[in-house]
């Protein structure tokens, strides 16, 4: 079946410091992978997203995701967090090609930032 | 462009009611789909509609329904209202189906009593 998983349930980062938060998803084709944050209480906003081509995408707010067919990863990264990229964050893929059009969503990756 | 919007923001039902959920898309999107958020299952995919027929539907019983109209405003229903029916409802819109990002709304947070 299906799946993606986000082995972090939590990380907490200092301002200012790097993070990288993981993906990995089960699938027999590659599929549409996307990165969604959610504030507390809100929606989910889009912050990149993989179709093909280069396999580092660049995203908004500083983030940019590697994509790795050979690990079947889809990690997010950023240099530098600042304090309001505290949020929930979720790595979501969607079945390429075929008649399927929901997002199959991990667990998501809570970050907190250090001051 | 305005985003998807839902309405309403919130809702409190108790037990056995129904509840209908509004969703409008991004002017332009054909397709809309709904989604369950709870903190123990996560985001869960409901259903999926484009040009105003059910395409895909996920694991969740009969009581959770919905259409679509021919402006692509969609509408969920939930009949006979249970406790773990308590969640954030997302909608989502997407220009055609297959290949298209999705863009949520706010939500809807439906507590049942």
């Amino acid at each position: 079946a299906q799946s993606v998983t986000q082995p972090d349930i939590h990380i907490t980062v200092s301002e200012g410091a790097s993070l990288e938060l993981r993906c990995n998803y089960s699938y027999g084709a590659t599929p549409y992978l996307f990165w969604y944050v959610q504030s507390p209480g809100q929606g989910l906003q889009l912050l990149l997203k993989y179709f093909s081509g280069d396999t580092l995408v660049q995203g908004i707010k500083g983030f940019e995701a590697e994509f790795k067919r050979s690990q079947s990863s889809f990690n997010l990264r950023k240099p530098s967090v600042h304090w309001s990229d505290a949020a929930e964050y979720f790595c979501a893929v969607l079945p390429a090609g075929g008649s399927q059009g929901n997002l199959i969503f991990g667990k998501g990756t809570k970050l907190s930032v250090k001051p | 462009k305005a985003g998807v919007t839902q309405t309403p923001r919130y809702l409190i039902k108790t037990r056995g009611q129904q509840v209908t959920l509004s969703c409008s898309p991004i002017s332009g999107h054909r397709s809309v789909s709904w989604y369950q958020q709870t903190p123990g299952q996560g985001l869960q995919f409901l259903f999926e509609y484009f040009s105003e027929t059910q395409r895909n539907k996920g694991n969740f019983p009969g009581r959770f329904s919905g259409r679509q109209f021919s402006n692509s405003r969609s509408e969920m229903n939930v009949s006979t209202l249970e406790l773990g029916d308590s969640a954030l409802y997302l909608c989502a819109s997407s220009r055609d189906r297959a290949r298209e990002t999705q863009y949520f709304g706010p939500g809807t947070r439906l507590l049942v009593l």
